[in-house]
């Protein structure tokens, strides 16, 4: 079974340029998460969703950060524009979210964004 | 708040030693969920293993165990027979449940493992 798409891998621009990063979760999974990871920071949480609707976005940092999810089988996490700063792991993650209790998260191989 | 602890930042060891990774957790909910997430240096993270709070029976798999004791808010990690591919950063998490299912994680260990 094919576990979380992301796409691309590794993605390499110059500050103040817009930054599509691209997420396809699990099949049938519910719930998607974006990640960002930095040394500074560790892993923190940017925004939640459930069957498609955003539910807990406290964690984007501003408003140069926005995400969307048109359909069930596909996000996006947009950065425009684009600062040094914003350098980091973005890592999406999906769950079942059966209703009962905490379901667990997978995570797919993450995007590795270098702003210069 | 809820709060997750790892304060082993780095651990080194010898192939076939055992070692214990460390997790303390703070949240003011009885029900709560507790995970264990591996990063291997190609950097992807894989999920491990997911514990309720109600549930405080150790877990065996394989060379891993758990040991979950709420007494001491613990979530501990241990690798028996340590390999070299153990070498890779642990996350512990903590979910509380609100129907978020929003995860906090630990700042991680980062486990070398020497042959």
């Amino acid at each position: 079974d094919a576990g979380v798409i992301q796409s691309p891998r590794h993605e390499v621009t110059e500050m103040g340029q817009e930054v599509t990063l691209r997420c396809k979760p699990i099949s049938g999974h519910n719930s998607l998460f974006w990640y960002r990871q930095t040394m500074m920071r560790g892993l923190e949480l940017l925004i939640y969703f459930n069957n498609n609707v955003p539910i807990d976005d406290s964690g984007m940092p501003e408003d140069r950060f926005s995400a969307k999810m048109p359909n069930a089988s596909f996000s996006t996490l947009k950065i425009q524009p684009s600062e040094p700063r914003d350098s980091a792991v973005y890592f999406c993650a999906s769950s079942l979210d059966g209703g009962v209790g905490t379901d667990t998260q997978y995570f797919g191989p993450g995007t590795r964004l270098t702003v210069l | 708040a809820q709060k997750v602890t790892q304060a082993q930042t780095e651990i080194s060891v010898v192939e076939k030693e055992d070692v214990t990774l460390d997790c303390v957790y703070e949240t003011r909910d009885t029900t709560y969920y507790l995970f264990w997430y591996k990063q291997p240096p190609s950097g992807e993270l894989v999920f491990l293993i997911r514990r309720n709070s109600f549930d405080e029976q150790n877990e065996i798999s394989g060379r891993y165990s758990w040991n979950f004791q709420k007494s001491t808010s613990s979530f501990n990690f241990t690798i028996t027979a340590s390999q070299v591919v153990d070498s890779a950063v642990y996350f512990c998490a903590l979910s509380e449940a609100r129907g978020t299912d929003k995860l906090i994680f630990g700042t991680g260990t980062r486990l070398q493992v020497f042959p």
